[in-house]
C-alpha cells in the first residue's frame, strides 16, 4: 500500500481480555517494527522483523506480548490478559531494509484497558 | 550506549516567525543517521528531515533545516515561517549505520504556534 496501515485505530478492552493489533507495511518493505508510546512519552521499542523472522524480541515487556509476521507482509501484535499498564499507542513502522533506511510509521492503534 | 536528549519539553512561537528545537546525542560511533520526526494529534510519526553523519552539509527540506554539529554532537531543527500546521510533538532520533536497526529517541518537544 501507499503507507503503513494499522488497525484498529482505537480499541477499548476490559482488563484480562486478549487483544490483537494488526499492521500492514508499505509494499516491498522487508523490515517491520513495533513501538509503544505511553501518554506524553517517547517511543519504546518492542520487536523488529526482518522478513518473517524476529531477530530481536528483547523489547517485549512480558511474556503476555507476542508478535508474528506472515508472508513477509502483515504483522500481528497480540497482548494476552491485558493490564491497565498496557494502555498506550502501539505504533508500527516499516523500512525497505533493516540497515540505514528511513523508517515510515503508521498512525498507531490506541489501546485503552479499563 | 547511545542516548538522545531534547532539553526543551515545550516551545512556542508566533506564526510566521522562526523557531529552533534543540537535540543533543551521545555516541562513540562515527557513522550514523539522525532524524527529526513530527507527531501531530493524529499520532502518525512523520519524517521531517534526515541527516547522514558523514555528510558535512546540513540537510534542508523547504522551511525545515538542521544545524548539525558533529563534534559537539548537536542536531538542532530550525523551522522558518512557522505555520499553524507545524504545531505538534517533535522527536529527535538516532540510528546506527550498521545492522543496529533500533532508533534511539529523545523525549520530544511540544511546539505551540501562536496565531
Amino acid at each position: 500500500g501507499a503507507g503503513v496501515s494499522q488497525s484498529p485505530s482505537n480499541k477499548v478492552t476490559e482488563k484480562g481480555k486478549d487483544v490483537e493489533l494488526r499492521c500492514d507495511p508499505i509494499s516491498g518493505h522487508t523490515a517491520l517494527y513495533w513501538y509503544r508510546q505511553s501518554l506524553g512519552q517517547g517511543l519504546e521499542f518492542l520487536i523488529y522483523f526482518q522478513g518473517n523472522s524476529a531477530p530481536d524480541k528483547s523489547g517485549l515487556p512480558s511474556d503476555r506480548f507476542s508478535a508474528e509476521r506472515t508472508g513477509g507482509s502483515v504483522s500481528t501484535l497480540t497482548i494476552q490478559r491485558t493490564q491497565q499498564e498496557d494502555s498506550a499507542v502501539y505504533l508500527c513502522a516499516s523500512s525497505r531494509t533493516y540497515s540505514g533506511n528511513t523508517i515510515y510509521f503508521g498512525e498507531g492503534s490506541w489501546l485503552t484497558v479499563v | 550506549a547511545q542516548t538522545v536528549t531534547q532539553s526543551q519539553p515545550e516551545m512556542s512561537v508566533q506564526e510566521a516567525e522562526t523557531v529552533t528545537l534543540s537535540c543533543t546525542y551521545d555516541t562513540s560511533e562515527s557513522d550514523y543517521y539522525l532524524f527529526w520526526y513530527k507527531q501531530p494529534p493524529s499520532r502518525q510519526m512523520i519524517l521531517v528531515i534526515r541527516q547522514e553523519a558523514y555528510k558535512q552539509q546540513n540537510a534542508t527540506e523547504n522551511r525545515f533545516s538542521v544545524n548539525f554539529q558533529k563534534a559537539a554532537k548537536s542536531f538542532s531543527l530550525k523551522i522558518s515561517d512557522s505555520q499553524l500546521g507545524d504545531a505538534a510533538m517533535y522527536f529527535c532520533a538516532y540510528r546506527s549505520s550498521d545492522s543496529n536497526y533500533q532508533l534511539i529517541w529523545g523525549a520530544g518537544t511540544k511546539l505551540i504556534i501562536k496565531p
